[in-house]
């Protein structure tokens, strides 16, 4: 059974940072590109990160890019995001997501909730 | 502000048919056979129900259904049930580093 289980989340001000992981399993970690995507409080979708499988390209929506980090570590099954740099708007529900075909995702995590205030 | 547009809201009785539309642009929607639908209910991971516009992974029932016209796409649900009820997304591949993957904001179907 596939399981993504996410973790790192909580309260930080802004200005901080945060590491969420994804722990994977159930299935090839390492076949597989990953995405975090977001979910602000009563508001749609937003994917904010890629990664291939092999770890060598990422990419990033333009609201996070210089200041999140996408990586994974296939040994582990491990997927991260290092956020730094953190603002109120970043405050969200954060899910890791495997994808498939056609750029869908057909695996997502439980989501771990982040908010920044002070 | 999302960049596919869909309805915030919808409502069928059971039985009926409903189509939740996704308004996008000749850069992602127009462009790409690559439009996914999630079903979410309060407070769970969304679900992939659509992929690739009208293919439906295994154990979705044969209910929901999608297509495509241009710079639009539709996800029709029928024979609705009380267990449709939920936060449906779309998505479409958007062929860029920085627009990767793009979504709607979301519909909520009710079920009356």
């Amino acid at each position: 059974e596939v399981q993504l289980v996410e973790s790192g989340g909580g309260l930080e001000q802004p200005g901080g940072s945060l590491r969420l992981s994804c722990a994977a399993s159930g299935f090839t970690f390492s076949g597989y590109e990953m995405k975090w995507v977001r979910q602000a409080p009563g508001k749609g979708l937003e994917w904010i990160s890629y990664i291939t499988g092999s770890g060598l390209s990422a990419y990033y929506a333009d609201s996070v890019k210089g200041r999140f980090t996408i990586s994974r570590d296939n040994a582990k099954n491990s997927l991260y995001l290092q956020m730094n740099s953190l603002r109120a708007e970043d405050t969200a529900v954060y899910y890791c997501a495997r994808s498939t075909g056609h750029y869908a995702t057909d695996y997502w995590g439980q989501g771990t909730l982040v908010t920044v205030s002070s | 502000q999302s960049a596919l547009t869909q309805p915030r809201s919808v409502s069928g009785s059971p039985g009926q048919s409903v189509t939740i539309s996704c308004t996008g642009h000749s850069t992602d929607v127009g462009a790409y056979n690559h439009v996914s639908w999630y079903q979410q209910h309060p407070g769970k991971a969304p679900k992939l129900i659509i992929y690739g516009v009208n293919l439906r992974p295994s154990g979705v029932p044969d209910r929901f259904s999608g297509s495509k016209s241009g710079n639009a796409a539709s996800l029709t649900i029928s024979g609705l049930q009380a267990e449709d009820e939920a936060d449906y997304h779309c998505s479409s591949y958007a062929g860029s580093s920085t627009s990767y993957v793009v979504f709607g904001g979301g519909t909520k179907l009710t079920v009356l």
